[in-house]
């Protein structure tokens, strides 16, 4: 299994919900990563998770929360989120966080804030 | 040609042409580059990578050439294809204890039948 897997694919969700983001790979690597990708725009760095613990945090709002479960497994909790959080969030793994090779990226959750 | 948009480059091939897609890197401790494409509604799809102690790297169809000197990074397709049609981003990998994965503005190629 060479994949990260994503879900679900499409979100709309309300100001005032909560939901998650999912992130899942099988290849043992052991850094995770969220980005958020605006249209015409370049992913952008939110999150690194590596040996399951939170190293780096782009200075995120708090209504993103991050949670790695196991070293497979990637949540992005949603909380209070705005229109202008609308986006295209995109996890990704690597081997390791001290490794600086073979970032595998999944396909995405198209998020819409109504 | 190659023209700037309102927030994305765009270069235009024919179809068979070779395509170069240029990226200016920021910082100069980088030490392993990626080049991405990236269809409508697709996650980034790995090109070709590089390290920082070799300044060329050939793959299938690709080559990615690396100067050091003015922080820049090119990709050449040959013989593009339509299906090489997407935004290419050039990645930098800021190194130290934890990776840190920073991507460049972006080139859409559009290949011309």
């Amino acid at each position: 299994d060479t994949e990260v897997t994503q879900t679900p694919k499409h979100l709309v969700m309300g100001m005032t919900n909560k939901k998650s983001l999912k992130c899942e790979q099988h290849m043992g690597h052991r850094a995770m990563y969220w980005y958020k990708q605006k249209a015409k725009k370049p992913p952008e760095l939110m999150f690194v998770y590596s040996y399951e613990k939170l190293s780096i945090n782009e200075s995120v709002p708090s209504r993103f929360s991050p949670e790695c479960p196991n070293s497979s497994l990637l949540n992005l909790h949603l909380h209070a989120l705005q229109p202008e959080d609308s986006a295209l969030y995109l996890c990704a793994s690597s081997p390791t966080g001290l490794t600086n090779y073979g970032y595998t990226f999944g396909s995405g959750t198209r998020l819409t804030v109504v | 040609g190659e023209s700037v948009g309102l927030h994305l480059p765009t270069l235009s091939v024919q179809e068979g042409d070779n395509s170069i897609i240029n990226c200016a890197y920021s910082n100069s401790a980088s030490d392993y580059f990626i080049w991405y494409k990236q269809e409508s509604g697709k996650g980034p799809q790995f090109i070709i990578d590089i390290r920082s102690n070799m300044d060329k790297r050939q793959g299938q169809r690709v080559t990615v050439l690396l100067n050091k000197t003015v922080k820049h990074l090119s990709l050449q397709i040959a013989a593009t294809q339509p299906g090489d049609s997407a935004v290419y981003f050039c990645a930098e990998n800021y190194g130290g204890a934890t990776n840190k994965l920073i991507f460049g503005t972006g080139t859409l190629l559009a290949v011309q039948p």
